[in-house]
């Protein structure tokens, strides 16, 4: 099975911020690789496939980069609606999902 | 409007069986491919099992031999029976479906149903 696995865990950053999450594979998973974003209670919203494929209706501040092993989901300047949990997606060898990281207001 | 909604989730006694059931609007389950998600609290989401347009079903390892996801064409409703139910099986379960394409990642998702398996 590929593992999934995310950084930081949890991420404290302000509105206008540019941040950063990283996900990197247990083994390569070429481009095949989705991004997601999460608040409580509620459903994974899917943002980003193809590693860097922008979904339809998220906005332009999300991207999504990398190949392989090492994959990273930016946004270029934070908005109150974004502090949630991000997951990233492996679809390359059946499909698993990284453990998540909790981006929260600093 | 598109959307899943899940029922049927709850508290249950290990060994015991649940039926969880899955309702889409504003398209046709059976002209996608979907599939059962899971989520065990602070956990990551995990692919529990899926159903391909020509009724195909495939489960993951933790699952095989207990579940079964069945759909119902005319009520374009999803369905998975759990049955022998273990403690490890707690989650939020969520109805998914496959993206356009070829590749297994989700465009839609239910808001879930919590399955609590304790004694």
């Amino acid at each position: 099975d590929i593992q999934m696995t995310q950084s930081p865990s949890t991420l404290s950053a302000s509105v206008g911020d540019r941040v950063t999450i990283t996900c990197r594979a247990s083994e390569s998973v070429s481009t095949w690789l989705a991004w997601y974003q999460q608040k409580p209670g509620k459903a994974p919203n899917l943002l980003i496939y193809k590693a860097s494929s922008l979904q339809s209706g998220v906005p332009s501040r999300f991207s999504g980069s990398g190949s392989g092993t090492e994959f990273t989901l930016t946004i270029s300047s934070l908005q109150p609606d974004d502090f949630a949990t991000y997951y990233c997606q492996q679809y390359n060898s059946y499909s698993s999902f990284g453990q998540g990281t909790k981006l929260e207001i600093k | 409007e598109v959307q899943l909604v899940e029922t049927g989730g709850g508290l249950i006694q290990p060994g015991g069986s649940l039926r969880l059931s899955c309702a889409a609007s504003g398209f046709s389950v059976s002209n996608n491919y979907m599939a059962w998600v899971r989520q065990a609290p602070g956990k990551g989401p995990e692919r529990v099992s899926v159903i391909y347009t020509d009724g195909d079903t495939y489960y993951a390892d933790s699952v095989k031999g207990r579940f079964t996801f069945s759909r119902d064409n005319s009520k374009n409703t999803l369905s998975l029976q759990m049955n022998s139910l273990r403690d490890e099986d707690t989650a939020t379960y969520y109805c998914a479906r496959r993206a356009l394409g070829s590749h297994w990642y989700f465009d839609l998702w239910g808001r879930g149903t919590l399955v609590t398996v304790s004694s």
